[in-house]
């Protein structure tokens, strides 16, 4: 298993608002930074957010992060059917020394 | 325009080796960090192995002593050659940019197969 904790599955109907969660540690999301990612069907995934809350220019802010203690929020506003995809979070972890991810989170827009 | 185009991927016996290259066009390669990502098909994200900019480099546990991440900053390419494979070692390997963003750049990808 992961050693970032996130729910294999978030559903919404366009224009609702959903929150895709990140558990960890003190080692990962405890003191680092976490990164949000998302992978449409058949690409490569795109960065979100950035350094808990921040987004790339070009990123919508319907996209927004959080971060307490050992965990994070990736929250989607005003939902869209092209939002329906597949979620990741990540963080650098000092236990393991390396990059770890969750499992990911597939997006259902109803 | 930022491109990663990755190379070597195929299929190969267990305990056996190959080596994927990424060619890297569009920007400062000496300037970034550098990552191999790989994602089991229909299965999750996992980063495998990075190098920074002054060499430093790291890897994820299961695949130490196994794999080996380099870079050729004059040739603007990344390397990672894969020794002992393993059936778990099957999925798509990107060569992924690490930049103030994270990762903010990600190749097409490509696959590696072990078994036999």
């Amino acid at each position: 298993q992961s050693v970032l904790t996130q729910p294999p599955s978030a559903s919404g109907t366009p224009g609702q608002r959903v929150t895709i969660s990140c558990s960890g540690s003190s080692s990962n999301i405890g003191s680092k930074y976490v990164y949000w990612y998302q992978q449409l069907p058949g690409t490569a995934p795109k960065v979100l957010i950035y350094n808990n809350d921040q987004r790339p220019s070009g990123v919508p802010d319907r996209f927004s992060g959080s971060k307490s203690g050992t965990s994070a929020s990736l929250a989607i506003s005003g939902l869209r059917s092209e939002d329906d995809a597949d979620y990741y979070c990540s963080a650098w972890d000092d236990s393991l020394s390396g990059w770890v991810f969750g499992g990911g989170t597939k997006l259902t827009v109803l | 325009e930022v491109q990663l185009v990755e190379s070597g991927g195929g299929l190969v016996q267990p305990g056996g080796s190959l080596r994927l290259s990424c060619a890297a066009s569009g920007f400062t390669f000496s300037s970034y960090d550098m990552h191999w990502i790989r994602q089991p098909t229909g299965k999750g994200l996992e980063w495998v192995s990075g190098i920074s900019t002054a060499g430093e480099i790291y890897y994820r546990g299961s695949v130490k002593g196994r794999f080996t991440i380099s870079r050729e900053n004059a040739k603007n390419s990344l390397y990672l050659q894969m020794n002992s494979l393993r059936a778990g070692d099957t999925a798509f390997y990107y060569c992924v940019r690490g930049g103030d963003t994270g990762y903010d750049y990600w190749g097409q990808g490509t696959l590696v197969t072990v078994s036999s």
